[in-house]
């Protein structure tokens, strides 16, 4: 079945430690995305990416960084810069622009990131 | 100005009952979309239904429906008969024409308990 696949589903990050999440999506969509969500609270914008080798700072991009070496994945670094990085992440990813404003962005099932 | 606003933090319903979740929204562009998104305590985001602004029917999704009330800026969130698994998080999202890569603005959400 198509889908996104995030991983792992909890981590744990020690101070000054960089940590990679994974996700990788087999819907041949050309957008992808990445959100955090705070309890309690909506999800807010972190990178986003139109295509492969291009990407852009979402609302809240200080301390994360990304990469889009390929259509299918989009991993995401939470650096030692993100001072409060516990947090509930969630990738997604959706059709190009322009290809229709009614398709939805599909969601993996998360990361929960967590301080040691 | 919030772009999107749900100012029920928590709602109850009673098992078969009608609930209506409230979201207004902000927006200059004659163009967007509204989406409502369910998330169950396990964190993935599932899609349920889509309105845009251009469309002259309040979609309908099965036991789901959207209130479109264009003129108040508002697409409230019908769920009818409710069951138990209705119990969930729900988010209610707008992606304005304007914006870049089919970025979705999400609202703080609303948690639903349906009671038996």
């Amino acid at each position: 079945d198509g889908g996104i696949t995030q991983s792992p589903k909890y981590l744990f990050r020690k101070e000054g430690q960089n940590v990679t999440l994974s996700c990788e999506q087999n819907l041949n969509h050309d957008a992808m995305y990445w959100y955090r969500q705070d309890p309690g609270q909506g999800l807010r914008l972190i990178y986003y990416s139109q295509i492969v080798n291009d990407f852009q700072k979402g609302d809240i991009a200080e301390g994360y960084s990304v990469s889009r070496e390929k259509k299918e994945s989009f991993p995401l670094t939470v650096t030692s810069a993100q001072k409060n990085p516990t947090a509930f992440y969630l990738c997604a990813s959706s059709i190009p622009p322009g290809s229709g404003g009614n398709q939805p962005q599909h969601f993996g099932d998360g990361t929960r990131l967590s301080i040691l | 100005a919030q772009k999107i606003t749900q100012t029920q933090p928590g709602m109850f319903v009673q098992e078969k009952e009608a609930v209506t979740l409230d979201c207004t929204y902000d927006t200059s562009d004659q163009s967007y979309g509204l989406f409502w998104y369910k998330q169950p305590s396990s964190g993935e985001m599932i899609f349920l239904i889509y309105q845009g602004s251009y469309d002259e029917q309040n979609a309908t999704e099965g036991r789901y429906s959207l209130n479109f009330q264009k003129a108040r800026k508002s697409a409230n969130l019908v769920i009818s008969a409710s069951q138990l698994g209705d119990s969930a998080m729900y988010f209610c999202a707008m992606r304005e024409a304007s914006g870049s890569a089919r970025q979705l603005t999400f609202g703080s959400g609303t948690q639903l308990t349906v009671l038996p």
